[in-house]
């Protein structure tokens, strides 16, 4: 069965510095996508970015920066120079069965998510 | 452009009661999920709709039931309602395959008390 587990509840950091939130799954299938999203306090989830199982290339947007190891089984997400505007619940999330035919038709594993307060 | 919108954004319920939540996809979508999120947990796959026809289950027992309309929309009905069942329900849209990059679009959820 399929699991993602974010080991970091909740993370407290001051504007300006960097901070890396972690995620590590579990899937017995070879092709899968990997995301994360974002969840401000007004509940909705705005997706961040995907992944598939076969581009282990990192990938940076702006201040955001991923890092997916097959390896180890990681998909972490970096920060870098927090603002207050960071400040939400981040989620990283797990899709199996195949990344060629229907994507968006996959259920999303999602992970319990690590709360990111940024302080002024 | 409206994204996914639910409806009702808040409600309260008792225990045996049963309720119906709404959903309205992104325009081009045809394809609604729905998640349930319970308090300081991530989002639960409860079941999905395409075509009218519920297509994927989760791991969620008989008393939740939906059904999806010609126009794409979506409802998702609770019977017997339980204590456990006080969460945010999330209702999320993607396009048919092509173009499809995996993405989920998420609602802003509905909000369940049940007392």
């Amino acid at each position: 069965a399929q699991k993602v587990t974010q080991a970091q509840t909740e993370i407290s950091v001051v504007e300006k510095e960097d901070v890396t939130l972690d995620c590590v799954y579990e899937t017995r299938d070879t092709t899968y996508y990997l995301f994360w999203y974002k969840q401000p306090p007004s509940g909705e989830l705005v997706f961040l970015i995907r992944r598939n199982s076969f581009d282990e290339q990192n990938e940076i947007s702006g201040r955001y920066s991923w890092n997916f190891q097959k390896s180890t089984s990681s998909f972490n997400f970096t920060i870098t120079a927090s603002q207050v505007v960071d400040s939400a619940v981040y989620f990283c999330a797990l899709s199996e069965g195949g990344i060629f035919m229907d994507t968006g038709r996959r259920a999303l594993t999602f992970g319990s998510g690590t709360r990111l307060q940024v302080q002024p | 452009d409206a994204g996914v919108t639910q409806s009702p954004t808040h409600l309260i319920k008792t225990r045996g009661q049963q309720v119906t939540l709404r959903c309205s996809p992104k325009s081009g979508h045809d394809t609604v999920s729905w998640y349930q999120q319970a308090l300081g947990q991530g989002p639960q796959f409860i079941f999905q709709y395409y075509e009218e026809e519920e297509r994927q289950r989760g791991n969620f027992p008989d008393r939740f039931s939906g059904h999806q309309f010609p126009n794409y929309s979506s409802e998702l009905n609770v019977n017997a309602l339980l204590l456990g069942d006080s969460a945010l329900y999330l209702c999320a849209s993607s396009p048919p395959f092509v173009p499809n990059t995996g993405e989920l679009f998420f609602g802003e959820g509905s909000r369940l008390t049940v007392l």
